[in-house]
């Protein structure tokens, strides 16, 4: 079986550019976070998905950042005129049930702002 | 302010001994913790975790104890091999029910030497 898919995997783009990045969960996922990881860091929390719900938003840095799951599969992270401190690896990860706590990553996007 | 604490950046162990990596949490609320290993280019991967009602959990080499009244807890690897050698993060839930982003620390780089 597949587990969580991101694409693309890296990703240069210029200052004030809007970037989509995509994550693929592993099937039948019901939830999905979105992390960003910065050099030396941990991953931080940036937003979560119950099916299509966005129940949780209260980790994206500014209303630059933008999240969906239109139909409670695929979902895309939008960042729309990036900045340079948006560099980062996003970091997407599914879990079988509201009731689970263990998370499944993907690889992870790394985007560079330049 | 750091809810999630990995105090050593790196640790070194000699193949064969017993590798210990600590973690320290100041929110009493968090309720369930786990551990993730990761590799360069991949996304973390799950390894184990507890809850707060336990104070010990076990599987095969790995070994996590959870001590409430400290706000610590360690993950012990024995015997260490090298493919243990990656970036270890310890992380915590508060949700209650698992529908929650996960709080990382910012990792341990563990070595190690044959």
């Amino acid at each position: 079986g597949a587990g969580v898919s991101q694409s693309p995997r890296y990703k240069v783009a210029k200052r004030g550019q809007d970037v989509a990045l995509r994550c693929d969960p592993i099937s039948g996922h019901v939830s999905l976070f979105w992390y960003q990881q910065a050099l030396g860091q941990g991953p931080e929390f940036l937003t979560y998905f119950q099916n299509e719900a966005q129940l949780d938003k209260s980790g994206l840095p500014s209303d630059r950042f933008f999240a969906e799951r239109p139909e409670g599969s695929v979902s895309t992270l939008k960042i729309q005129r990036t900045q340079q401190e948006d560099s980062a690896v996003y970091l997407c990860a599914s879990s079988s049930s509201r009731l689970s706590y263990e998370q499944y990553f993907g690889p992870g996007t790394r985007l560079t702002v330049t | 302010d750091q809810q999630v604490k990995q105090n050593s950046p790196s640790l070194s162990v000699q193949e064969g001994r017993i590798s210990i990596l600590n973690c320290d949490y100041t929110n009493s609320m968090f309720d369930y913790f786990l551990w993730y290993k990761k590799y360069p280019a991949e996304g973390p991967t799950f390894l184990i975790s507890i809850s707060s009602i336990k104070d010990k959990n076990e599987d095969g080499r790995f070994t996590v104890f959870l001590n409430k009244s400290a706000k610590h807890l360690s993950l012990h690897i024995v015997p260490s091999q090298p493919g243990d050698s990656a970036v270890y993060f310890c992380a915590a839930s508060a949700s209650g029910g698992g529908a929650d982003g996960l709080t990382f620390g910012k990792g341990t780089h563990l070595i190690i030497q044959p």
